[in-house]
C-alpha cells in the first residue's frame, strides 16, 4: 500500500518556539493531504486540508496563523507550529490521498510533539 | 459530512471472529465506507474500503446493506495483536476529508 512518512517522530520544544513537522507521501503523488491533532485517549480532530500549490483550508477553530500548513509539492506538507505553548502538546497526523476515484487516505505514523 | 455511531468498547478472546457495526444513517451518495486500525502512538492504518454489498480483503471483509446506513467490519479469528482502536468514516475519497468519531476499543484477550 501507500506510504506516508512524517519527521520527526517526536520533538521537544521550549514554549514560544516554532516546530515543523513534514509529512512526505513516498510512493505516490498526494494531489491533498491532511493534517490531524490527537490528545489522549480521544479520537483524531482534523484541523485543516492542504492541496498542492494552494493555501490551506482550516476547520473551524483551529488558528491559521498559529498552525502554518505549506503545500508546495505533490509529496511533501509541512505543518509548522508558531510560537507553541504547552497546550499544543499533542500527537499530530497527517494524512495524504491521490485523490483518484475511490482512493483512500493514507496515515504517517504521527509526530508527538511535548512544548516545556 | 455523514456522521458515524459505533460501540465504544467491545470484548474478545483469540481466535474468535469480531462484527464490529457502524451506523451511518445520512451517508451520501458518493461516499465510501473505510475501516481504520489505530494502535496506541501511531497513525491510523487502512483496514478496508467499500461502497455496496461484500468485500473482503487478507485481513478483514466489510458487509454493507442495500440502503448503506450501516456496515459491519468482521475480523476472523482474531489474535492478542488486534487490540487496538477501529474508526469507520464515511467520505468522498476523491479528496473529500474524513472525520473521525469515537471509534470502537477493540480487546482481544487469551
Amino acid at each position: 500500500g501507500a506510504v506516508v512518512s512524517q519527521h520527526p517522530s517526536w520533538v521537544i520544544c521550549k514554549s514560544g518556539t516554532s516546530v515543523k513537522i513534514e509529512c512526505r507521501s513516498l510512493d505516490f503523488q498526494a494531489t491533498t493531504m491532511f493534517w490531524y491533532r490527537q490528545f489522549p485517549k480521544q479520537s483524531l480532530m482534523l484541523m485543516a486540508t492542504s492541496n498542492e500549490g494552494s493555501k490551506a483550508t482550516y476547520e473551524q477553530g483551529v488558528e491559521k496563523d498559529k498552525f502554518l500548513i505549506n503545500h508546495a509539492s505533490l509529496t511533501l506538507s509541512t505543518l509548522t507550529v508558531t510560537s507553541a505553548h504547552p497546550e499544543d502538546s499533542s500527537f499530530y497526523i497527517c494524512s495524504a490521498t491521490s485523490g483518484r476515484g475511490g482512493e483512500t487516505q493514507y496515515f504517517g505514523p504521527g509526530t508527538r510533539l511535548l512544548v516545556l | 459530512l455523514a456522521k458515524t455511531t459505533q460501540p465504544i468498547s467491545m470484548d474478545s478472546y483469540e481466535g474468535q471472529e469480531v462484527n464490529i457495526t457502524c451506523s451511518h444513517n445520512n451517508i451520501a451518495t458518493n461516499d465510501y465506507i473505510t475501516w481504520y486500525q489505530q494502535f496506541p502512538s501511531q497513525g491510523p492504518r487502512f483496514i478496508i474500503q467499500g461502497y455496496k454489498t461484500k468485500v473482503t480483503n487478507e485481513v478483514a471483509s466489510l458487509f454493507i446493506p442495500a440502503d448503506r446506513k450501516s456496515s459491519t467490519l468482521s475480523l476472523p479469528r482474531v489474535s492478542l495483536s488486534d487490540t487496538a482502536v477501529y474508526y469507520c468514516l464515511v467520505g468522498d475519497p476523491q479528496g473529500g476529508k474524513l472525520i473521525f468519531g469515537q471509534g470502537t476499543e477493540l480487546s482481544v484477550k487469551p
